[in-house]
C-alpha cells in the first residue's frame, strides 16, 4: 500500500538548536503537505510542495521536496518553545487522498 | 472564517455500545474527510466525501462504521458496536475541492471505549 515513513519519531533539542524531520515514500508523490499538531490539539496545515526539488521558507521553517518526489524534509532554525508539537508530513499519490506519516514529536529543553 | 466544527469533544462509552460524531465543515468546502488518529500515530483516512457522494471509503470498517453527508454539508460518523480498539481521536477535515490543498481540521472527538 501507499506508505509514508517519517524519522525520527522523537527529537529533544535545546532551545536555540536546529531541528530537522525527514519524510520518505517508496513511490513517487504528486505533492507533499506538512502539518503541525500541538499537544492536545489538531493538525494545522503548514505548507504544500508540488514541484520536484522545490524549496519553500516560512520564517525559521524551511521545507524541501526531493528531486525524485519521494522524500521531503522540514528544517527549523533556532528552535523556540512555541515550536513544540508533532510535525506530520502527508503525501499525495495523485488520487486526492493524503497518507499521513507517523510524525516527529519535538520537545524543547529551555 | 469559521472553522470546522465537531461535537462532542469527548465521549466515553462501553464496548458494544454505539456512538455518533457530528461535523460541520467550513462553508463552501465541497470535500469532507473523517480521520481516525490513535494515540502516537498519524491520522488515518476513514472516508472522503465530495459533496454528498463518497469518493473513498476503502479504509472504513464497514461492518461497524458508517458515515453519511446528507445535503452535502454536515456529516455524521457512527460506530456500532464499538470495540476497545476504536479508542482514538476522530478528526473531521474539509477542503475546497478534490485537489486536497491544505486541509482544515476540526478539534476532533476523543473517544474512549471501556
Amino acid at each position: 500500500g501507499q506508505q509514508v515513513m517519517q524519522i525520527p519519531q522523537y527529537q529533544h533539542v535545546q532551545e536555540g538548536e536546529d531541528f530537522t524531520t525527514y519524510c520518505n515514500s517508496s513511490t513517487t508523490l504528486s505533492n507533499i503537505q506538512w502539518y503541525k499538531q500541538r499537544p492536545g490539539g489538531h493538525p494545522v496545515f503548514l505548507i504544500q510542495l508540488v514541484k520536484s526539488g522545490e524549496v519553500k521558507k516560512q520564517k525559521r521553517l524551511t521545507f524541501q521536496f526531493g528531486e525524485a518526489k519521494k522524500n521531503s524534509s522540514l528544517h527549523i532554525t533556532a528552535t523556540q518553545t512555541t515550536d513544540v508539537g508533532t510535525y506530520f508530513c502527508a503525501g499525495g499519490f495523485g488520487n486526492e487522498k493524503l497518507t499521513f506519516g507517523t510524525g516527529t514529536r519535538l520537545t524543547i529543553i529551555p | 472564517e469559521a472553522g470546522v466544527a465537531q461535537s462532542p469533544r469527548y465521549k466515553i462509552i462501553e464496548k458494544r455500545q454505539s456512538v455518533a460524531f457530528w461535523c460541520n465543515p467550513i462553508s463552501g468546502h465541497a470535500t469532507l474527510y473523517w480521520y481516525q488518529q490513535i494515540l502516537g500515530q498519524g491520522p488515518k483516512l476513514l472516508i472522503q466525501f465530495q459533496n454528498n457522494g463518497v469518493v473513498d471509503d476503502s479504509q472504513l470498517p464497514k461492518d461497524r462504521f458508517s458515515a453519511e453527508r446528507l445535503k452535502g454539508v454536515d456529516s455524521t460518523l457512527k460506530i456500532q458496536p464499538a470495540k476497545l480498539e476504536d479508542s482514538a481521536v476522530y478528526l473531521c477535515a474539509s477542503s475546497l475541492d478534490l485537489s486536497g490543498y491544505g486541509y482544515t481540521f476540526g478539534s476532533g472527538t476523543r473517544l474512549t471505549v471501556v
